[in-house]
């Protein structure tokens, strides 16, 4: 049984530019959170999907924004990158919006030059 | 707004020690708390889940335990492993948002 996967695993953009980050929850998990973790820091959440709809959103501004497919997968967009986007960007997945235990993926690795 | 306090930031100690973590919140109306393990550049490991209406929870040579009235919860590891060396990370689910927050986490290195 696949854990949470996530792809790419590095991504290096410039300023500006835009990016699409995915997460493919651990199977049989319907619920999708997305977090930004920056150097030294614990993860901030940044929202959470369920049953296709944003339900639950951190203190990010919409240049972040998100999907989730009926598969239950989920993409990360963000838009016009500023140099402080550059992070680890972690996946999890859950059962119960959350409530349940929380498994992450190994996160995607953003770079804004 | 919750707030998540872990110390120390960092550990270093000789293998076979055991070790306290400590990890409190300001706002005591939480839905459960978490604890993770994070190996340097990776995903996050869940170690242990209490609920809110749970005192403490076990798993191995690991015990969490909660107490909401005085916003701290402990992770108590006995007998350390140098495989135990990682950086470890409570999480805080607050009540109604049902939006977590982080703790910055503790660095722990176990010496063989």
């Amino acid at each position: 049984d696949a854990g949470v996967t996530q792809s790419p695993t590095h991504l290096i953009k410039t300023r500006g530019q835009q990016v699409t980050l995915r997460c493919s929850p651990k199977s049989g998990h319907d619920t999708v959170s997305w977090y930004q973790q920056a150097l030294g820091q614990g993860p901030q959440f940044i929202f959470q999907y369920y049953e296709e709809e944003e339900r639950q959103r951190g203190n990010f501004p919409d240049r972040f924004s998100g999907h989730q497919f009926p598969n239950y997968s989920s993409e990360l967009n963000v838009n016009a990158l500023l140099l402080g986007d550059s992070a680890l960007y972690l996946c999890a997945s859950s059962l119960l919006r959350g409530a349940d235990i929380q498994y992450f993926g190994a996160g995607t690795r953003l770079s804004v030059l | 707004k919750q707030e998540v306090t872990q110390i120390p930031a960092a550990l270093s100690v000789p293998e076979g020690e055991n070790l306290v973590l400590n990890c409190s919140f300001t706002d005591s109306a939480i839905y459960n708390l978490q604890w993770f393990r994070q190996d340097p550049g990776k995903g996050l490991t869940s170690l242990l889940l209490i609920q809110s209406s749970q005192r403490e929870q076990t798993s191995g040579r690991l015990n969490a335990s909660l107490d909401k009235s005085s916003g701290r919860s402990t992770l108590y590891i006995a007998a350390s492993q140098p495989g135990d060396s990682a950086t470890y990370l409570c999480a805080v689910v607050s009540g109604g948002s049902y939006i977590p927050t982080f703790g910055r986490g503790t660095s722990l290195i176990v010496h063989p």
